[in-house]
């Protein structure tokens, strides 16, 4: 079956202005997540979706960014007014139930702020 | 910042050869989960271990956890050039749902 899906796959944009960023989950899976990854690092976790509900937002790195999650399925990360250090890429994963186990991890969007 | 560290950073061997790669953590956990990371594939799921298993193989790979020392490794055995890739240990801690990540050991198999 189809995977997790992002858009866009790239994404450039110059400093200062805001974009949207879209994850389709595995469908049925209820919980999503927002990961963050810079060059040459490990993931930073940045949300985490259980259903429309956002139980634990503690990863968000500024009242810049913010994300919501439609009908239980797809969801949107918004960053306004971009910095350079928001340059990365934007991981979405998702997994069924609660979410104790395995994620399923989309393609990305690599974000490059001029 | 990161909550922990896989070593060694970088890992070159030869087709063929076992490698290893260690992770620590500083927080208890409910389970480990190791993933790879290739341009190819992006980011897989490779095996999970709960904080009440010791060992668990899949295939060529083999996880052991040690609670105690509070670190993991992951051995694959007779490897090839596709295992080329970086690979991740992530922590599921206490009643949260997010993983978190290790920075990861870069691994390359040479032929």
């Amino acid at each position: 079956g189809a995977g997790v899906s992002q858009s866009p796959s790239n994404k450039v944009t110059e400093k200062g202005k805001d974009v949207e960023l879209r994850c389709d989950p595995i469908s049925g899976h209820t919980a999503l997540y927002w990961y963050r990854q810079s060059l040459g690092q490990g993931l930073e976790f940045l949300i985490y979706f259980q259903g429309n509900s956002a139980p634990d937002k503690s990863g968000l790195p500024s009242d810049r960014f913010s994300a919501e999650r439609t009908g239980g399925s797809v969801s949107t990360l918004t960053i306004q007014r971009t910095q350079q250090e928001d340059s990365a890429v934007y991981l979405c994963a998702s997994s069924p139930g609660q979410g104790i186990g395995e994620q399923f991890f989309g393609p990305g969007t690599r974000l490059t702020v001029l | 910042s990161q909550q922990g560290e896989e070593d060694p950073q970088a890992l070159s061997i030869q087709e063929g050869e076992n490698a290893t790669m260690n992770c620590s953590y500083k927080t208890s956990i409910n389970n480990l989960q190791w993933y790879r990371q290739n341009s190819g594939r992006g980011l897989v799921h490779l095996i999970l271990i709960r904080s009440n298993e010791r060992e668990k193989h899949s295939g060529r790979l083999r996880v052991t956890l040690d609670t105690s020392k509070k670190s993991s490794s992951l051995l694959i055995t007779a490897s090839r050039a596709a295992d080329t890739a970086s690979y991740f240990c992530a922590r599921r801690t206490g009643g949260g749902n997010k993983l978190t990540f290790g920075t990861g050991t870069q691994l390359k198999v040479e032929l």
